[in-house]
């Protein structure tokens, strides 16, 4: 079937670690994009992939880095610098921006 | 994008329909109208979405009022998987609109 697949489910990070939250699709999207979710509150945008090797900042990238090497992948890397990084990590693809995106599962990152 | 008000939550009894409102009184001519439902601890999943016209799809109907400041999503026979959050969006449809706005959007329960 195709899809999204978010890795891992459940994330633990100490205080000082980066951590990378994988996202693959099988559904030959061009584009990609990571959001956070946090309790009641709806989705924020931190990065975006229109095509591979190229990406673009959403509203909230502070902390955050990603890549975009091939069309499948965008994983999201959530660094140190990222004070509050405990959250619900969505990842979506869509076949262009006009198009309807299509989520994963998500992964959800908690602080030790 | 055009600010959508939905109600907080709805029940439904299972096997009869269900219907969602969502006005959205500021909308623009070329804003289309999405709605996506998120279960419980995964991921929002894309449900259908319409400009001016009516639309059905295997999952749900869309209906779009004349004058396009409301619409009602009809899930036709609800089952209790439908239980779920329900989101309605209004997005402009061109290349440089990338990210979806979630606002709280309306708790569906489905009751045996």
């Amino acid at each position: 079937d195709g899809g999204i697949t978010q890795s891992p489910k459940y994330l633990f990070r100490k205080e000082g670690q980066n951590v990378t939250l994988s996202c693959e699709q099988n559904l030959n999207h061009d584009a990609m994009y990571w959001y956070r979710q946090d309790p009641g509150q709806g989705l924020r945008l931190i990065y975006y992939s229109q095509i591979v090797n190229d990406f673009q900042k959403g509203d909230i990238a502070e902390g955050y880095s990603v890549s975009r090497e091939k069309k499948e992948s965008f994983p999201l890397t959530v660094t140190s610098a990222q004070k509050n990084p405990t959250a619900f990590y969505l990842c979506a693809s869509s076949q262009g921006f006009k198009q309807p995106q299509h989520f994963g599962d998500g992964t959800r990152l908690s602080i030790l | 994008d055009a600010k959508t008000t939905q109600p907080p939550s709805m029940d439904c009894a299972e096997g009869r329909a269900a219907n969602l409102p969502c006005n959205h009184s500021t909308i623009s001519g070329n804003e289309y109208v999405y709605w996506y439902r998120q279960i419980h601890s995964q991921g929002p999943q894309y449900i259908i979405h319409g400009l001016k016209n009516n639309e059905t799809n295997e999952m749900a109907s869309l209906i779009i009022t004349e004058d396009r400041k409301s619409s009602t999503l009809i899930l036709p026979h609800a089952t209790l998987r439908d239980t779920a959050v329900y989101y309605c969006i209004v997005r402009v449809e061109r290349g440089s609109n990338y990210k979806l706005t979630f606002g709280k959007g309306t708790l569906l329960t489905v009751n045996p």
